[in-house]
């Protein structure tokens, strides 16, 4: 079985600061891992994924997150905060005999500050 | 189309009634995804159909909930005898294969029941 915990409900940063966003995963088998934002009232939109190539994948609106293995995370960055970013992220694992199925952490909502 | 369709996007019906939420995914896109989002969580898988056919139901949480896509394309969440603990935003999401290049998510279809 998979799960996925993404650590703090909430994060908050001023506008212009680096953000970090935490997400672990378990899986019995190499993953694929992916991270969605959802803006209010709206979808989930991909931000970027990663499927066994490069460790750093870089997606949409200069969001990164980088595949350790070893300690089985893939944490979200952005050097420096819009006010744009306010939404919920959240991250998602899929893999193994739940192949197609994709299975979200709980979210974490971001708040930009002035 | 260009996106994912989902309707009503709003659905309010009494405890008892049978609702129908209508999906209708990207064109050419084999896959498609039910999930249900609560309030304050992530989204939960509920059915994935590759084609016309159910590859893998077990996210319905009860013989109440049935889904199909007759012509593997629209596909219609049914759900019987409905609940207040139904209550959800209802996502439907399609990808091109098996979605290890992440999904597109329609806007989803907000249930209450009363």
């Amino acid at each position: 079985a998979q799960s996925v915990t993404q650590l703090g409900s909430h994060v908050s940063v001023s506008e212009g600061a680096l953000v970090l966003l935490r997400c672990n995963y378990s899986s019995s088998v190499p993953p694929y891992l992916f991270w969605y934002v959802q803006y209010p009232n709206q979808g989930l939109q991909l931000l970027l994924k990663y499927t066994s190539a490069a460790t750093l994948v870089k997606g949409i609106n200069g969001f990164e997150a980088e595949f350790k293995k070893s300690e089985t995370s893939f944490h979200l960055t952005k050097p420096s905060a819009h006010m744009s970013d306010a939404a919920e992220y959240f991250c998602a694992v899929m893999g193994g005999t739940s192949y197609g199925k994709l299975t979200f952490g709980q979210g974490t909502i971001l708040t930009v500050h002035p | 189309g260009a996106g994912v369709s989902q309707t009503p996007s709003n659905k309010v019906t009494e405890k008892g009634k049978y609702v129908e939420l209508r999906c209708d995914p990207i064109s050419g896109h084999t896959a498609l995804y039910w999930y249900r989002q609560s309030l304050g969580q992530g989204p939960e898988f509920l059915i994935y159909f590759q084609g016309t056919g159910a590859a893998d139901d077990s996210g319905l949480p009860n013989d109440r909930f049935f889904a199909v896509r007759p012509e593997g394309s629209v596909s219609t969440l049914k759900i019987q005898r409905t609940e207040r603990g139904d209550s959800a935003v209802y996502l439907c999401a399609s990808s091109l294969t098996g979605g290890e290049s992440g999904y597109t998510f329609g806007s989803g279809t907000r249930l209450t029941v009363v």
